[in-house]
Formats: C-alpha cells, structure tokens, sequence
C-alpha cells in the first residue's frame, strides 16, 4: 500500500534552518510529485510548493521562493524539504502529499505530519 | 490567488442527519477542479472528492460533491459517529497557488 513515512519532530531557532525527508514506499516514487503542505497550529492548510522526482525540478509559492528548497533521493525513495530563516510564524506542523502530477494537483497520500517548532 | 470561503464556521449535527457544507471561490475554478478533504484530530487530511463531484478510492457513498464555477457543496447523506471532523475544501484549477479554504468543522450535536 502506499505509504509516505515522515521524519522526526524538530526544534529550531529564529533565522535557523530545517530539513524534514519524506520516504515513499508501495508505489513508482518517479511516477507522482511530491508536495509540501503546511498546517499552522490550530489554523487551516497551506499548500508550500511540489518536486518532481523524476527530473528533480521544484516549484513552490510565491511566498516561499528564496526561502524553500526542495530535493529527491531516487536511489532512497525520499523527498526532502528545507526551509531557511526560519520565523516563530514558521512554526507548523509540514505534510508531504501526493500528487498526480503539476496538473491536476490534489493530494490522494498524504504523510504522517512534523511538527517544526521555531522557538527561542 | 482564489481566496476559498467555507461555509458556516462550525455545524452541529446529530449522527443520522444530513450535511451540507458550502466552499464559495473568489473566482470561478475552472472546469470545477476543486477538492474536499477530511480531518480528524491529531490526523492528517484524507481526500475525499476531487473533480467536485469523483469519489476518492474507498470513500463510502454518503459522501457527495456537486457544483460548478464559484460555488461547491459537500453533502454527507447519512451522518455516521466517525464523520465528525473538520473538512477541507481546495481548488486546483488555477495556476499555483493551490488554496485550500479555512475549514468548517462538524460536531456532534
């Protein structure tokens, strides 16, 4: 079945940096994309940008370009996301999901959820 | 950016009864590529519906989406004891970004 299994819950400084991975299993990792969803405490979805593992090639939000980067292992499966300066309103709990593609872009898997908490 | 409004805030239901929840878009979504989605406490968001109207693999037929243009309704036909969560809705007919609308969450009367 398919299976997006996150890493660990983190805590980081103001104006640190965070990488969380994301490792896909029981499907074709280079078949779907790979998005980032992010989920403020008690508040509503905030789609972050998707990879595309096949070519490596990324695409985030507007509000996040120059503070997102997204990667791929092949070779493992996984899919990495790394936010940089982070802020106390980074704090959030960040999901990968699913995709078919970059069109039509909903979320049929969705991982387990980090918790990334900015705090100093 | 499509701005999405979920209507009410907050449904107070009794298991048996029907629900109807409502996702007003700022702008029309094209060719209603819009999504629902469920979230329980502590879990992760499960799909739904997508395409307005497809149920998503697995998804029990008391769970229905209609409409079209700005305005999308998520019906649950027959409540049952676990369908008490917050719903999501996303459109995903627009350019990046994808947004998602502020939740309505439904309890238990």
């Amino acid at each position: 079945q398919v299976q997006l299994v996150q890493s660990g819950a983190e805590v980081k400084k103001p104006g640190a940096s965070v990488r969380v991975s994301c490792k896909a299993s029981g499907y074709t990792f280079s078949a779907y994309f790979i998005n980032w969803v992010r989920q403020a405490p008690g508040q509503g979805l905030e789609w972050v940008g998707w990879i595309n593992p096949n070519s490596g090639v990324s695409h985030s939000a507007e509000k996040f370009q120059g503070s997102v980067t997204m990667t791929r292992d092949t070779s493992i499966n996984t899919a990495y996301m790394e936010l940089s300066g982070l802020r106390s309103d980074d704090t959030a709990v960040y999901y990968c999901a699913r995709s078919l593609g970059d069109f039509p872009v909903y979320f049929d898997h969705w991982g387990q959820g980090i918790l990334v908490t900015v705090s100093s | 950016e499509i701005v999405l409004t979920q209507s009410p805030g907050t449904l107070s239901l009794s298991p048996g009864e029907r629900a109807t929840l409502s996702c007003r878009a700022s702008q029309s979504v094209r060719s209603s590529y819009l999504a629902w989605y469920q979230q329980k406490t502590g879990q992760s968001p499960r799909l739904l519906i997508y395409g307005a109207s497809s149920r998503a693999t697995g998804i029990p037929d008391r769970f229905s989406g209609s409409g079209s243009g700005t305005d999308f309704t998520l019906t649950i036909s027959r409540l049952e004891p676990e369908d008490f969560a917050v719903y999501y809705c996303q459109q995903y007919g627009d350019s990046p970004p994808y947004t998602f609308g502020q939740g309505t969450k439904l309890e238990i009367k």
